[in-house]
């Protein structure tokens, strides 16, 4: 089946810095990704869609000037929290849709803001 | 936009008995519906899912039913067993979209 890669699987940085993570689509191109972000014990949100070659598309309420997306290529989407504080720690998903509407999902990286 | 309502949110059951776990969703435009198992700190995983031009499907000790009228789906889990204790998400998207919205999960624990 797909598989989506997702680097690193954690990350512990200082408040104020900013962090990269990468998601990756192994064996398939994807021209749309998906960012979610999951907080202990609740729901995934999707933040935001990622688009091959152009800007991407935010959800209600997340701020894109803080999380910077860039899907450079057919396999590869960024996420990039910018001056990150300890509210932005969470874990971070994305997914990559297959030919009939399913995700094939990252395995998360947690984010800890210290 | 759409919004989907799950219930309940933590479920015990004895071993052996059934799990219903069930969702509603608002965009009628919706017509993929998937359900996911999630482990602590793991990724979700695709356990079953249906789309709205079937009312129901069945995978051994699963299946989920959908009522497009009514705007609602459920997941049926018979026999459960401890290693199905997890938390479950329900989803609905669009076709043509790809993007999902999930429901607000239900941990659901299996007593030995």
């Amino acid at each position: 089946g797909a598989v989506v890669s997702q680097h690193p699987s954690w990350v512990i940085c200082k408040s104020g810095t900013s962090v990269k993570i990468e998601c990756r689509s192994l064996d398939f191109q994807a021209t749309t990704m998906f960012w979610y972000r999951q907080f202990p014990k609740q729901s995934l949100m999707l933040m935001a869609t990622s688009n091959e070659g152009s800007k991407a598309t935010y959800e209600q309420g997340v701020e894109k000037d803080k999380f910077l997306i860039n899907h450079a290529s057919l396999t590869l989407s960024t996420l990039t929290v910018t001056s990150a504080h300890p509210e932005d720690s969470s874990f971070y998903i994305c997914s990559a849709p297959g030919q009939a509407n399913e995700q094939f999902f990252g395995p998360g990286t947690r984010l800890t803001v210290l | 936009g759409e919004n989907v309502e799950q219930h309940p949110s933590t479920l015990s059951v004895q071993e052996g008995d059934s799990a219903v776990i069930k969702c509603t969703y608002s965009d009628s435009a919706s017509n993929y519906f998937p359900w996911y198992k999630q482990e602590l700190g793991k990724r979700p995983q695709l356990i079953i899912d249906i789309r709205s031009n079937v009312g129901e499907k069945k995978d051994q000790r699963i299946a989920v039913t959908l009522n497009k009228t009514a705007k609602h789906f459920s997941l049926h889990i018979t026999e459960t067993q401890p290693e199905d204790s997890a938390v479950y998400f329900c989803a609905a998207s669009m076709a043509g979209t790809y993007k999902y919205i999930f429901g607000t999960g239900t941990r659901l624990k299996v007593l030995a």
